[in-house]
C-alpha cells in the first residue's frame, strides 16, 4: 500500500506570494492532519480534516487555510507568504478521527523555503 | 492547555547499550494518550510506541518501552541494545481522549546520537 505523499517536496518562493501544498493520504484513510516543522517553534498543528470538514484548527493566522477533497487528498494553502513561514510542512493521514487505535502515518513533508 | 517538555535537547549512546530518553506533559485531562514518535534525517516521522492513559501497563514494542508514571506526568522512552538505525529525532506526542480529534501536542524533540 502506498504511503502518505506531499507535493511540492521542495518550494522556494518569494514573499508577499502564495503556496499550495497537496496530500495525498494512504488508500482508504478519511483524516489528514498538518503541522509547521520550524527549528525555532519546532512542531505545531495547522488543522485537521475529516469527510471533507475542517474539524479542529491551531493557532495559526487566517494566511494559513486548507480543504480536503471527495477522494480525501487535502490541500493548505498560505497567502501573502512572510519570511517566518519557511519550514518544514508535514501531513498525517488516518483511517477515521479520534480513534487512537488507529495510527497517524505521516508523509516525508514539503520544505517551502520565503525569500 | 496541554503541553509536552522534552528536557534533552541531545543524547548520545554506545550501539548495544540502553538509554532513556525523557518527557514530561502537564493536563487536566482523564483521558489521552501520549506516543513516542522517531524522525529520522530522511524526515519521515513513524511512530514508535503509543500508551493509553487509563493503561497502568506500561507499553512495550521490541526494543523500545516505556516507563509511564500518570501522578508524576512522566512518559519516557527506554531503546535497549541500541543499532545504529536508531539515531534521529525522538519527539514525545500526546493526544486528548475527550473529542473526536487526530491533534498531536508535540515536545521539542531529543537528538538521539548513536556511537559505534
Amino acid at each position: 500500500k502506498a504511503g502518505v505523499t506531499q507535493t511540492p517536496r521542495y518550494l522556494i518562493k518569494t514573499r508577499g506570494q502564495q503556496v499550495t501544498l497537496s496530500c495525498s493520504p494512504i488508500s482508504g484513510h478519511r483524516s489528514v492532519s498538518w503541522y509547521q516543522q520550524t527549528p525555532g517553534q519546532g512542531l505545531q498543528f495547522l488543522f485537521e480534516y475529516f469527510s471533507e470538514t475542517q474539524r479542529n484548527k491551531g493557532n495559526f493566522p487566517g494566511r494559513f487555510s486548507g480543504r480536503q477533497f471527495s477522494n480525501s487528498r487535502s490541500e493548505m494553502n498560505v497567502s501573502t507568504l512572510e519570511l517566518g513561514d519557511s519550514a518544514l510542512y508535514l501531513c498525517a493521514s488516518s483511517l477515521a478521527q479520534g480513534m487512537p487505535s488507529y495510527e497517524q502515518y505521516f508523509g516525508p513533508g514539503t520544505r517551502l523555503t520565503v525569500t | 492547555a496541554q503541553t509536552v517538555t522534552q528536557s534533552q535537547p541531545e543524547m548520545s549512546v554506545q550501539e548495544a547499550e540502553t538509554v532513556t530518553l525523557s518527557c514530561t506533559y502537564d493536563t487536566s485531562e482523564s483521558d489521552y494518550y501520549l506516543f513516542w514518535y522517531k524522525q529520522p534525517p530522511s524526515r519521515q516521522m513513524i511512530l514508535v510506541i503509543r500508551q493509553e492513559a487509563y493503561k497502568q501497563q506500561n507499553a512495550t514494542e521490541n526494543r523500545f518501552s516505556v516507563n509511564f508514571q500518570k501522578a508524576a506526568k512522566s512518559f519516557s522512552l527506554k531503546i535497549s541494545d541500541s543499532q545504529l538505525g536508531d539515531a534521529a529525532m525522538y519527539f514525545c506526542a500526546y493526544r486528548s481522549g475527550e473529542g473526536a480529534t487526530n491533534k498531536l501536542i508535540f515536545g521539542t524533540g531529543t537528538l538521539l546520537a548513536v556511537q559505534p
